[in-house]
């Protein structure tokens, strides 16, 4: 079974500085995709950013980027110059050879101004 | 490129009754998934269809069915409705690769409210 932990349930940024969010997950398969999706007050999930699992380098998308440890199953999501548009929940999710999504609870992201 | 489609946006019904949710994938998409989510649960895996045949399922009861159809469309119907059914329902299209999905897009979701 695959299972993914977020176990930071909110946190807070002042606008323009750096955030971290932690996920960590257990997984049997070696060919897995990990992803943050942001979900806003409007509900819509919106993916963040993609990590393969057999590619060492972390992915970055523009102010976004990964920090995976593969040995530790550890996958952390950095936010470098926050916004007040980065408010809204964040899930850490897994998908394998079943296709399914496997997310965390989420983390509540809130920017102050 | 239109996004992922759910209709409707907002349901209100009443427990016994049943209840079909909508969802149209992106262009070209043939992969169709459904996730509960609940403030207690979190998002769960309903089941996912592929070229009209049910390709995976999560461990809901079998009040909880999907089908796809021929354009990929998809319905989900979950009968004889309980209280713990309110939920939001989301729905997400992907191509696969041969092994798994790489990347899921996500409608809107349906919030079903059961009174």
């Amino acid at each position: 079974a695959q299972t993914v932990t977020q176990s930071q349930p909110e946190m807070s940024v002042q606008e323009a500085e750096t955030v971290t969010l932690s996920c960590t997950y257990d997984t049997s398969e070696n060919n897995y995709y990990l992803f943050w999706y942001k979900q806003p007050p409007s509900r819509q999930m919106i993916l963040v950013i993609r990590q393969e699992a057999y590619k060492q380098q972390n992915a970055t998308e523009n102010r976004f980027s990964v920090n995976f440890q593969k040995a530790a199953k550890s996958f952390s999501l950095k936010i470098s110059d926050s916004q007040l548009g980065d408010t809204a929940m964040y899930f850490c999710a897994l998908t394998g050879a079943n296709s399914k999504l496997t997310f965390g609870k989420g983390i509540t992201l809130s920017v102050r101004p | 490129k239109a996004g992922v489609t759910q209709t409707p946006r907002y349901l209100i019904k009443t427990r016994g009754q049943q209840v079909t949710l909508s969802c149209s994938p992106i262009s070209g998409h043939r992969s169709v998934s459904w996730y509960q989510q609940t403030p207690g649960q979190g998002l769960q895996f309903l089941f996912e269809y592929f070229s009209e045949t049910q390709r995976n399922k999560g461990n809901f009861p079998g009040r909880f069915s999907g089908r796809q159809f021929s354009n990929s469309r998809s319905e989900m119907n979950v009968s004889t409705l309980e209280l713990g059914d309110s939920a939001l329902y989301l729905c997400a299209s992907s191509v696969p690769s041969p092994h798994m999905n790489t990347e899921a897009f996500f409608g809107q979701g349906t919030r079903l409210t059961v009174v």
